[in-house]
């Protein structure tokens, strides 16, 4: 089963306006990972953050971690059409044999 | 990071044919993984190349479906064995340079079977 779990499944905003989208995990983890996929294609790496931090930031993303409510937080700011994507956050546990596990994705639309 | 090259991008295959999937990467890794997404849904871990020895799958994956090679630190293959309308997914391969380091994934390759 999948060990992140993700919510929305699916969200739709105006271009200029911000995106939070959330992901909750089951078991302990040594790193969250957040991803961007367009229009089935490759991941695109986003942000990593570690079982230590809580707080990550790149450009206009995001990222939270709250290890105690075994869940973290994108947050795209200013979005952009070229935004509409979907993301997934994939969890790197020991419990797992420290692979990857990923969670169901949100499909983001930003409309012009 | 690491840039994974990838191919075939896409493809469409007869049921029953096998394809190989190549993926070089530009620098030596330790951790080179197979990934299978079925449209409309996440990933799935298929296996874990090793190189030097037999890749090691996960429930619901098996050698004689998905033969794996990895001869060495920068490239693996995936072979998709017999194929039947329901392997139509997009295939990725994905690197990890170390243990607390982000993974990195290729443009995977889009298999259509007919």
């Amino acid at each position: 089963s999948q060990q992140g779990e993700e919510d929305p499944q699916a969200l739709s905003i105006q271009e200029g306006e911000n995106a939070t989208m959330n992901c909750s995990y089951k078991t302990s983890i040594n790193n969250l990972q957040w991803y961007r996929q367009n229009s089935g294609r490759g991941l695109v790496h986003l942000i990593l953050i570690r079982s230590n931090e809580r707080e990550k930031h790149s450009g206009r993303l995001r990222v939270t971690l709250d290890t105690s409510k075994k869940s973290s937080s994108l947050l795209i700011t200013a979005s952009r059409a070229a935004d509409t994507a979907s993301y997934f956050c994939a969890t790197d546990a020991s419990a797992a044999g420290n692979k990857l596990t990923f969670g169901g994705g949100t499909r983001v639309l930003v409309k012009p | 990071s690491a840039v994974i090259s990838q191919k075939p991008s896409r493809d469409i295959c007869q049921r029953g044919t096998s394809l190989t999937i190549q993926c070089q990467v530009d620098s030596q890794v330790t951790m080179m993984f197979w990934y299978r997404q079925q449209p409309g849904q996440s990933l799935t871990l298929i296996a874990t190349a090793n190189q030097g020895s037999e890749a090691t799958y996960e429930s619901g994956f098996v050698i004689d479906k998905f033969p794996i090679s990895r001869p060495n630190l920068t490239f693996s293959t995936l072979t998709v064995s017999n194929m039947s309308p329901e392997d139509s997914s997009i295939y990725l391969c994905s690197v990890r340079l170390g243990g607390n380091q982000p993974q990195h994934f290729g443009d995977g390759t889009r298999l259509s079977i007919l």
